[in-house]
């Protein structure tokens, strides 16, 4: 089945720890995303890729580091620069004006 | 970062009764999307709209992109209690790689 799996479901975090989401899809989709979404809120947008080896900056960045070495995987680290990192983190991918899918997502809770 | 107007933030219904929500932009889009979230779930796609005053349906949904290209309409018939959730819409323009999202509705459905 194709699609996109995020791992962990859940992770907790001790303050001043950097953590890495991971993402991976078999869609064969170029661009992936990551969002983030706080309780009761809408989804905003952390950083992008349109192609493996290149990224840009949402509207949220600071705080967060991706890289795409692979055209699967979008790998997401929040790091202790991030002041508020509990959070519900979700990844996607798309196709150039197409659908874009979601993963299953990741509760980071920061102890 | 931009968010669309999407109403109204919540509704409760009867089952049996018609839901209409809406999803307006300062913006045109060439893409709307609609996706509906369970809680701890990450969005699932229900409806993809590409030109302007097409009308789609997905079972009981029916969603409309806008002659202006400015808005967006979901209607959902005869409601069910699994239609409880959050629904949010999405635009998107051709050569942005970014999905703009809105701040979705909260939907109850009274048994």
């Amino acid at each position: 089945d194709g699609g996109i799996t995020q791992s962990p479901k859940y992770l907790f975090r001790k303050e001043g720890q950097n953590v890495t989401l991971s993402c991976e899809q078999n869609l064969n989709h170029d661009a992936m995303y990551w969002y983030r979404q706080d309780p009761g809120q809408g989804l905003r947008l952390i950083y992008y890729s349109q192609i493996v080896n290149d990224f840009q900056k949402g509207d949220i960045a600071e705080g967060y580091s991706v890289s795409r070495e692979k055209k699967e995987s979008f790998p997401l680290t929040v790091t202790s620069a991030q002041k508020n990192p509990t959070a519900f983190y979700l990844c996607a991918s798309s196709i150039e004006w197409s659908e874009q899918f979601f993963g299953p997502g990741t509760r980071l809770t920061v102890l | 970062g931009q968010q669309l107007n999407q109403s109204p933030q919540s509704m409760f219904i009867q089952e049996g009764e018609d839901v209409s929500m809406n999803c307006t932009s300062s913006s045109i889009f060439n893409t709307w999307l609609w996706y509906k979230q369970d809680p701890g779930e990450g969005p699932v796609l229900l409806i993809a709209l590409y030109k302007a005053g097409e009308l789609t349906s997905n079972g009981r949904l029916t969603a409309q992109f806008g002659i202006t290209r400015k808005d967006s309409f979901l209607n959902i018939s005869a409601s069910i209690p699994s239609d409880v959730g959050i629904y949010f819409c999405a635009g998107y323009t051709s050569g942005t790689y970014k999905y703009i999202f809105g701040t979705g509705t909260r939907l109850k459905v009274l048994a």
